[in-house]
Formats: structure tokens, C-alpha cells, sequence
């Protein structure tokens, strides 16, 4: 079973769309992340998320925003896409202060 | 300032050899250290996490943590071509409730 899934694993739009990519979590963690990693594999935290608070770093435009539904699920929706958003976005999960586990990544590309 | 500091590399070293691989945290106060290591094309995965002073070793892994220093290594011994890949430092950073990631040292074992 996979721990921490999302998808879609590919997404190529254009510019000035909006889109969402889902993650969800099996393994009852109180905490969901979402990270980006740039073409330099630099990872950058963008949010993290408990049912009782929600962490931005502040660098993140508010064009990107997380919703979730529920403690299993955190998702990234993205508006007006730029060019630059052109990343592989990781979703994750743990418990505060123990080791994250990472989905599989969804590779956006933004034409 | 929440920073965690990697040598990108890259670095070779020859199949059978020690990689050593380092990195510095900003925050005094960390508590939770880890590795991940990142094949291309692929998600994070945990390898080793610290949280004492001191060495944890696992298999052909040694991580080594002083946070007087504020530095934490991982010594890979008997280095193998499986083994090249990107690694990733990561700290616990309290005041930010957040896991914050270093640029990662590519490492290359040469049969």
C-alpha cells in the first residue's frame, strides 16, 4: 500500500491556468507538507498543515493555496500558472518532529 | 534565519572508498537531524536520522551530529555505484515548526 500517494504524476498546462494536484496519506500522521523542488533539486518548504494550524513560508506566492478536506488529505491548488511554477512538486507526511515520508512527486511543467 | 548549508558537489570517490558527506544548520536549538537520499527522477527517501550527539551508525551508514558545532556528516563506508545519488541534509527547526532541507551533495561512486 502506498504510504503517501498523490497525483496527477505529470501535468503540463499553460500559462494563465489554473490547476490542482491531490495528495492523501495512510498513515494517520497529524502533519502534510507540500515541497518544491526546483531544477537545481533545491526542496523548499512551501506549507505545512495540521488540523490546527496552517504554516506558510512566506516567500510562496498566494496564488498557490492548500485545501484540506480532511486529516488524510492536503492539496496544492494553483492559480494563474506562470512559467516559473515549473517544478516537481512533493507532497509528505509525519508526525511533528520525526521523519518525513514523501510521495512520488508530480513534475509540473508550465508552457 | 533558517538556513541548513551542503557542499552541492559534486563529489566522486572511487567504489570501495569512504564518502563523506557534511552540512551546518543556523538553529542552536534543533533537536532532529536526518539524510535523505534521491535517485533521480525519484522521491526523498530516509536513510538515516539523528537526534544525540555523537555517531549513529547503520549498515555501511554513520551519521555524526555536534551541535555545539551546529554540524552534522554521514560517512558512507565501502561506498558502492548503487550508492551515487543526491543526499539531503535536513533539520528540525522548532521556532518554524518545520522540516528545512540543504541543497543536497551529489555523489558519484566510480567502479
Amino acid at each position: 500500500d502506498t504510504a503517501v500517494s498523490q497525483t496527477p504524476k505529470y501535468l503540463v498546462t499553460q500559462m494563465g491556468n489554473d490547476k490542482s494536484i491531490k495528495c492523501e496519506q495512510n498513515l494517520g500522521h497529524d502533519t502534510m507538507y507540500w515541497y518544491k523542488q526546483d531544477s537545481k533539486k533545491f526542496l523548499k518548504i512551501m506549507f505545512s498543515y495540521n488540523n490546527k494550524e496552517l504554516i506558510i513560508n512566506e516567500t510562496v506566492p498566494n496564488r498557490f493555496s492548500p485545501k484540506s478536506p480532511d486529516k488524510a488529505h492536503l492539496n496544492l491548488h494553483i492559480n494563474s500558472l506562470e512559467l516559473g511554477d515549473s517544478a516537481v512538486y512533493f507532497c509528505a507526511s509525519s508526525q511533528v518532529g520525526t521523519p518525513l515520508h514523501f510521495g512520488n512527486g508530480t513534475r509540473l511543467t508550465v508552457t | 534565519q533558517k538556513e541548513v548549508e551542503q557542499n552541492s558537489g559534486p563529489l566522486s570517490v572511487p567504489e570501495g572508498a569512504i564518502a563523506s558527506l557534511n552540512c551546518t544548520y543556523s538553529d542552536r536549538v534543533s533537536q532532529s537531524f536526518f539524510w535523505y537520499r534521491q535517485y533521480s527522477g525519484k522521491s526523498p527517501e530516509l536513510i538515516m536520522s539523528i537526534y544525540s550527539n555523537g555517531d549513529k551508525e547503520d549498515g555501511r551508514f554513520t551519521a555524526q551530529l555536534n551541535k555545539a558545532s551546529q554540524y552534522v556528516s554521514l560517512l558512507i563506508r565501502d561506498s558502492q555505484p548503487s550508492d551515487s545519488a543526491t543526499y539531503l541534509c535536513a533539520v528540525w527547526f522548532p521556532g518554524a515548526n518545520n522540516l528545512f532541507f540543504g541543497t543536497g551533495t551529489r555523489l558519484t561512486v566510480i567502479p
